[in-house]
């Protein structure tokens, strides 16, 4: 069973600076592996997907990484803003499963 | 693109009562249906998988007698919790791809409070 892990539980930092996020998870043998955004009460926004034979993905300030053989992925905020507050969640899809696994999310908070 | 809605976004109901849930994608076809539920600072635990014009697949410890999916369109997926109570108050949260998309889409969310 694929468990997925995300360290830190909740971050705080001052706007301006660069922070990553760490997500783990058990299985090697995944599809690919996705960050959201989710803000308080609402749904999921997807941020970035990487797919398995990818090491890295980038979006604007955002960037993800992949090792599979480590079972790690990182996401890379640049230049924190105070609108980048939420909680990022990374998905983790299993190959031949179309289900993808979540980890409890890192709650971020950037302060002006 | 690739808008996924849910409805209603709220609901408050009596234990015992049963309530649905609507899923619908606005302007794709959607093969695929996820739905989750979400409790209070916990991560999103899949309950079922439907894919259109079949019987949804649903996850260990999720009782299908009492959570009914139907997905009976491309665009459209219902949840009905029947004999709702207060323990299945939770944030359910749908998704939607389609064939080939690697990407679910997910809608915003309805809340559920069963007094």
């Amino acid at each position: 069973k694929q468990e997925v892990t995300q360290i830190p539980a909740a971050l705080s930092v001052p706007e301006g600076e660069n922070l990553v996020l760490n997500c783990s998870f058990t299985d090697s043998a995944i599809y690919n592996l996705q960050w959201f955004r989710q803000d308080p009460g609402k749904g999921l926004t997807s941020l970035l997907l990487i797919q398995s034979s990818q090491r890295e993905q980038t979006s604007g300030r955002l960037n993800a990484s992949l090792d599979k053989s480590s079972g790690r992925s990182t996401l890379y905020i640049a230049a924190s803003q105070p609108g980048d507050s939420a909680t990022y969640l990374c998905a983790v899809r299993l190959a031949n499963a179309g289900k993808s696994t979540f980890g409890d999310g890192t709650t971020l908070t950037v302060k002006p | 693109g690739a808008v996924v809605s849910q409805h209603p976004s709220r609901v408050i109901c009596k234990s015992g009562t049963s309530v649905k849930i609507e899923c619908r994608s606005l302007d794709f076809q959607a093969t695929t249906m996820f739905w989750y539920r979400q409790f209070p600072k916990q991560s999103l635990m899949l309950m079922a998988t439907s894919n259109e014009g079949s019987k949804a697949t649903y996850e260990q410890g999720v009782e299908k007698d009492k959570f009914l999916i139907n997905h009976a369109s491309l665009t459209l997926s219902t949840l009905t919790v029947t004999s709702a109570h207060p323990e299945d108050s939770s944030f359910y949260i749908c998704s939607a791809k389609w064939t080939g998309e690697e990407t679910q889409y997910f809608g915003p969310g309805t809340r559920l409070l069963v007094l």
